[in-house]
């Protein structure tokens, strides 16, 4: 079965403009999460989505956003980037987004913002 | 609100090592509680998990018993190999919080051959 896969991988950007980054979940798993990674702040919840509809979401500005695909598939989306926006996007699956349930994550996309 | 706190590194250790990264947390529930390892280059990988007091994960070596009364779950491995090094993470999952994992800020071990 194949893994969580995000693309890009790697992807640079300046201040203000925007970027979109998907995330193809496990075959089956309809959750799928969103977290921030960066050497100050760790890794934080950004949203998770289940059956195309946002059913957590962390505590980041309006200008990260997602959505979901009728086949689980999810992208997120940050406007007006900036330099703070610097970090691993890590995406994770499973089956329904119990509390029970492991997570499984991508490998991850590095944002870079110059 | 809900909150991880686990010792900060790094650690270096020798190879074949004890190891112990202590990990406590604050939930509003009854929370899992889960160890993420993160190689360097990669996305996070679940290492162990535990769902009720007094369970104990275990996986590759590694041991971490959920301790309610003192709301913790320290990783612990035996003999550390230098294939270990890596980022650990504790985090935890609670079914009355919003965020599907809380994480600690992460430990970076190194074992040296």
């Amino acid at each position: 079965k194949a893994g969580v896969t995000q693309t890009p991988r790697y992807l640079i950007k300046t201040r203000g403009q925007q970027v979109t980054l998907s995330c193809s979940p496990i075959s089956g798993h309809r959750s799928v999460s969103w977290y921030q990674q960066t050497p100050g702040q760790g890794l934080q919840f950004l949203f998770e989505y289940f059956s195309e509809t946002q059913r957590n979401k962390g505590n980041f500005p309006g200008r990260f956003s997602g959505r979901q695909f009728s086949n689980s598939r999810s992208e997120m989306n940050v406007s007006t980037l900036e330099l703070g926006d610097s970090a691993l996007y890590l995406c994770a699956s499973s089956f329904l987004g119990g509390v029970l349930e492991t997570q499984y994550f991508g490998p991850g996309t590095r944002l870079l913002v110059l | 609100g809900n909150s991880v706190t686990q010792m900060e590194g790094p650690v270096t250790l020798s190879e074949e090592a004890f190891l112990t990264i202590n990990c406590t947390y604050t939930a509003t529930g009854y929370p899992s509680l889960f160890w993420y390892v993160q190689y360097p280059g990669e996305g996070l990988q679940l290492l162990l998990k535990a769902t009720k007091a007094d369970d104990k994960g275990s996986n590759k070596g590694f041991e971490a018993t959920y301790r309610k009364e003192t709301t913790s779950f320290h990783l612990e491995k035996g003999s550390v190999q230098v294939s270990d090094s890596a980022v650990y993470f504790c985090a935890l999952s609670d079914r009355g919080g919003s965020e599907k994992l809380v994480f600690g800020k992460g430990t970076k071990l190194t074992v040296n051959p």
